[in-house]
Order: C-alpha cells, then structure tokens, then sequence
C-alpha cells in the first residue's frame, strides 16, 4: 500500500482562524513533507521531517507551523494567513532521505478569504 | 546545485501517436531522477524513477524514459497516447538529499 491520506480535502478560512492540515501515512516511511502548489505551478517545499525532527525549513513564513507527532503523522497548524496563502497543500513521504522517491497524498485545497 | 528544464510548457499529441516530453537536469553528483504525473485536482503520482541500475526505465501505464548523462537528459516516452494520459507531467532530481526539485511541469494535451 503506497497510500498518504489528508484531511480534509477543502478548507475555507478566515485571516483570523486557526486551521490544521493533517497527513498520515502508514508505509513505515522515515520521512515526511509538506509542500505548498500554487495554480500552474510546481510544488514547492516546505518542510521535511527526517526520523520526526524538523530537518529542512525553507523559510516559511511563521503562520506555518508544521508538527510531526509520530513516525506516521505530520500536521500543518495554520494561523493569521494571508489570502495569497491560498493554495493545494500537499504532504509526501519517503523511504528516508538519500533518493528515496516520494509518495504524495491527494492535497487539501485551502482558500484563505 | 541540482536543477531541472522541462522543454515545452504545453504538448499536443492526437490519441494512438507517440509522447515524447523532454526533461534536462544539473546535478553535481549522480542525480536520482523521477517522473511524476498530476491530474486535475489530485496530489502527484510517481510514474517511474531512475536510481542507476539501468539507463532505460519502465514506469507504469506504458511510460518509459531513457538517462542519457552525456546529454544530461531523461525523456519520458509513450508509444501510443490514450486520452486517459491528458495531464501535467512533472520531471524531478534529487543529489540524494531530502530536496526534490521539480521541473516548471509539462500540460499534455491528448487529440481524439
């Protein structure tokens, strides 16, 4: 089963809210991701976890923080976005580092009004 | 630094002719190098990888590309283009790292 699953699927927020995005991935995988894809665009990375510690920040803007509870879950809290936030974020994972290929849930959609 | 061109922002092919999407890479070291497709609304799908065991990989749905290091390439190819295969492509490399770097993504467009 190479299944990552995230919920939920769509998720309207306000610039005020507190959201969470959540992943989840049961392949035993070592490392995990988040990415952020604008429309007509390539994912972009964000994080990565690497054996559940924060290994790479590619200086997100605060109002993102990301969280990995265990080896098989990964959240994405959300607070005071702004409406160009407004993307499909995806989460990956992978074997461990080294080359590994990556298997990506199906995104949430967020709009941030 | 590793690095990806992905020739051809839009590819029109009619049903039964053949997919050819071009993918150029940089890598300082032997790169790990991935195809990934995407469908409207969905998260991206791995459809095949190349890890230096052989230089003509087979993916799924009929999809293969070939590594070429003297042209720093990895095409991906299909025979034969079935409707179902309108989609964006992504090529991808890795040095073997946790970064994987995307290229700008090719929209496949399929003709009946």
């Amino acid at each position: 089963d190479t299944e990552v699953t995230q919920t939920p699927k769509h998720l309207v927020m306000g610039m005020t809210n507190k959201k969470s995005l959540k992943c989840e991935q049961h392949m035993g995988h070592r490392a995990m991701y988040w990415y952020k894809q604008k429309a007509k665009k390539p994912p972009e990375l964000m994080f990565v976890y690497s054996y559940e510690k924060l290994s790479i920040n590619e200086s997100v803007p605060s109002r993102f923080s990301p969280e990995c509870p265990n080896s098989s879950l990964l959240n994405l809290h959300l607070h005071a976005l702004q409406p160009e936030d407004s993307a499909l974020y995806l989460c990956a994972s992978s074997q461990g580092p080294g080359g590994y290929e990556q298997y990506f849930g199906p995104g949430t959609r967020l709009t941030v009004t | 630094a590793q690095s990806v061109t992905q020739l051809g922002s839009h590819v029109s092919v009619s049903e039964g002719a053949l997919v050819l999407l071009r993918c150029n890479y940089s890598s300082s070291v032997p790169p790990y190098l991935f195809w990934y497709v995407q469908y409207p609304n969905q998260g991206l799908q791995l459809l095949l990888k190349y890890t230096s065991a052989a230089t003509l990989v087979k993916g799924i749905n009929g999809f293969e590309a070939e590594f070429k290091k003297s042209e720093t390439s990895f095409h991906l190819t299909k025979p034969s283009a079935h409707m179902s295969d309108a989609a964006e492509y992504f090529c991808a490399v890795t040095e073997g790292g946790n970064k994987l770097v995307f290229g700008a993504g090719t929209i496949l467009r399929v003709k009946s």
